[in-house]
């Protein structure tokens, strides 16, 4: 039962570049979406999320885009640092306080 | 900034015996979370706990699994008696909202259970 996919493994990036990260959902009651950083040895932090009212969400280097029609979410980092490889989630909630998370990327950014 | 801590880091127990996770969620948060992940897979939601009772559980919390609020700051996930299948890093979570699910979780460092 994946609700919430995340089928790219791992990433690498060059530092500078643009790192995109996908995800895509089935459920389509969901409508609120976070993506999460996890460092090893750490438990996953907030890094940035979006309503499903919104198509695109930025924080800084971080941008989130939601493209309702074909379930799918992605978190661009422009520009990428090496300080950014670390294990993404992405997380999908229908609300309730209920969350589903993707298996994670791990991105690594090559200096 | 406020954090949810969890102890211990790692622990390693027999098959068969009994653990106990420890967590400290952020003070004024409501609602508690354990998640759990095994080595390459997803992080998966074992149960929700809010109002000194679980509010949801997964089909992977059974009857071998418990959680309890003993005082005003601890939350504590209980296993009966392990199995090789239950090694995994398990998060604590919590986050403020009573409804809506708008805020987002505070995650633990997380335990890691090796079960030999």
């Amino acid at each position: 039962d994946q609700q919430v996919k995340q089928n790219s493994p791992s990433l690498s990036v060059q530092e500078g570049r643009i790192s995109i990260l996908n995800c895509d959902y089935t459920n389509s009651m969901f409508d609120y979406f976070l993506w999460y950083k996890k460092y090893p040895a750490e438990g996953p932090t907030f890094l940035i999320s979006i309503s499903s009212i919104k198509d695109k969400n930025e924080d800084g280097r971080f941008t989130v885009f939601l493209n309702k029609s074909a379930k799918h979410l992605s978190l661009h980092i422009v520009p990428s640092q090496p300080g950014d490889s670390a294990v993404y989630f992405c997380a999908a909630s229908p609300g309730f306080n209920k969350f589903y998370f993707g298996s994670g990327t791990k991105l690594n950014v090559k200096p | 900034e406020p954090e949810v801590t969890q102890t211990p880091s790692h622990q390693v127990t027999q098959m068969g015996q009994e653990v106990i996770l420890r967590c400290v969620p952020i003070s004024n948060h409501l609602y508690f979370y354990w998640y759990r992940q095994i080595l390459g897979q997803k992080v998966e939601f074992l149960v929700s706990f809010y109002n000194n009772e679980i509010s949801e559980k997964s089909e992977i919390f059974d009857d071998q699994f418990s959680v309890e609020r003993p005082d005003g700051s601890n939350f504590t996930l209980k296993i009966r008696s392990t199995k090789l299948e239950d090694s995994a890093m398990y998060f604590c979570a919590s986050s403020r909202t009573t409804t809506g699910g708008r805020e987002k979780l505070f995650f633990g460092s997380g335990t890691q259970l090796s079960v030999l």
